[in-house]
């Protein structure tokens, strides 16, 4: 069964230096990996997916993710962090019923 | 262009009552899905919806059921409420159910008291 790990339930990160936050992935043939970000109370907000081509994806709000087949893997990344890019970070794959499946997310506090 | 919308936004039921939240897609997708999202964790895939017929379902009891309207907007219906199913409960559309991207809506907070 497809399955997502998100292995740090937290990251902090000085606003300015770099951030990333970790994914990995489980599932059969090809995956089709997202990015999501949650605010308080809110939806989620969609950041970047990857499905095939450039290993290096970018998406909004200056966000970027990397795949990497042998290691399974699809970490987000931004160059500079901002203090706004405090949240809930959500990966996920879609299954073979079509359906996404999410991890359980990591809390992102970029610290001024 | 209007997003994925959900009314209310928030809900208070008491256990054994019946529940129903509604979703209007992002204008142009034409199909719905539905999450469970508790306090601290990732969204739940409950089912998805496409040409008004049930194409998917996660692992939930049949006491959740929806629909979808022939303008692509849904509805889910909790009935029998329990405690555990207080939650945020997150509707999101795409265009077609084959591996598109999800657009949220803002989600429904329901409390089960």
């Amino acid at each position: 069964a497809q399955s997502v790990a998100q292995p740090e339930d937290q990251v902090n990160v000085a606003e300015g230096n770099p951030l990333t936050v970790k994914c990995t992935y489980s599932v059969s043939g090809n995956p089709y990996l997202f990015w999501y970000v949650q605010y308080p109370n809110r939806g989620l907000q969609f950041l970047l997916k990857y499905i095939t081509g450039d290993n290096l994806v970018k998406g909004s709000y200056g966000f970027e993710a990397e795949f990497n087949k042998s290691q399974t893997s699809f970490h987000l990344k931004k160059p500079s962090a901002l203090v706004s890019d405090s949240a809930l970070y959500f990966c996920a794959v879609i299954d073979y019923g079509q359906n996404f499946v999410f991890g359980p997310g990591t809390r992102l506090s970029v610290l001024p | 262009d209007a997003g994925v919308t959900q009314s209310p936004t928030h809900l208070i039921k008491t256990r054994g009552q019946q529940v129903t939240l509604r979703c209007s897609p992002k204008s142009g997708h034409d199909t719905v899905s539905w999450y469970q999202q508790a306090l601290g964790q990732g969204p739940q895939f409950i089912f998805q919806y496409y040409e008004e017929e049930e194409r998917q379902r996660g692992n939930f009891p049949d006491r959740f059921s929806g629909h979808q309207f022939p303008n692509y907007s849904s509805e889910l219906n909790v009935n029998a409420l329990l405690l555990g199913d207080s939650a945020l409960y997150l509707c999101a559309s795409s265009l077609n159910y084959l591996r598109d991207t999800q657009y949220f809506g803002p989600g429904t907070r329901l409390t089960v008291l």
